[in-house]
């Protein structure tokens, strides 16, 4: 079936240490998104891709980084610089201006 | 920038009853797309129904339907005989006709269905 593949579902982190969320996608969408969520605050994005090797800044993206080597993958690493890392990431595709897909999310906290 | 407002962080429903979620959104865009998203506790993002802003014939869901006010900038949700099952978050989103970009979200609203 189609759809978006986030990994892993749990992810700890130490102070001072980088982690990646993984996200894949088979439904063969040009656009890709990662949004946060914090209780409260509804979803804020923090980077978007419309095209492979290229992608924007959102509303939050200090102390993230992404990249975009091919169209199925968009990778969020959480750096050492993001303060406050602890929240409920959700990863998105979409093949035009309509909807969002998303995929089931992966939860970080921080130790 | 467009900016999205559910006043409602909680509402709750009676089975079987019928409940309106509030949603207004601030753009001076002409053409866009506006959505009601839910998430359960399975945390799962699900389109729930959407509507095209050029069209003014309120979108329907079997028993989910919109009531869409675009001189008020008003994007209510309607649930009729409400079920257990829709108990969950809802989070009204906003997304411009003429930019691939990002969607804009509401910071959602709770709702809780009682037996």
């Amino acid at each position: 079936d189609g759809g978006i593949t986030q990994s892993p579902k749990y992810l700890f982190r130490k102070e001072g240490q980088n982690v990646t969320l993984s996200c894949e996608q088979n439904l063969n969408h040009d656009a890709m998104y990662w949004y946060r969520q914090d209780p409260g605050q509804g979803l804020r994005l923090i980077y978007y891709s419309q095209i492979v090797n290229d992608f924007q800044k959102g509303d939050i993206a200090e102390g993230y980084s992404v990249s975009r080597e091919k169209k199925e993958s968009f990778p969020l690493t959480v750096t050492s610089a993001q303060k406050n890392p602890t929240a409920f990431y959700l990863c998105a595709s979409s093949i035009s201006v309509a909807e969002l897909f998303f995929g089931e999310g992966s939860r970080l906290t921080v130790l | 920038a467009q900016t999205v407002t559910q006043s409602q962080p909680e509402m709750s429903v009676q089975e079987a009853e019928t409940v309106t979620l509030s949603c207004t959104y601030d753009t001076s865009e002409s053409d866009y797309y506006l959505f009601w998203y839910k998430q359960p506790p399975s945390r799962q993002m699900i389109l729930v129904i959407r509507q095209e802003a050029y069209k003014q014939q309120n979108a329907t869901e079997n028993r989910f339907s919109v009531n869409f006010q675009k001189a008020a900038k008003s994007f209510s949700l309607k649930i009729s005989d409400s079920q257990l099952g829709d108990a969950a978050m809802y989070f009204c989103a906003y997304r411009s006709a003429f930019y691939n970009n990002d969607m804009r979200f509401g910071a959602g609203t709770r709702l809780t269905v009682k037996p």
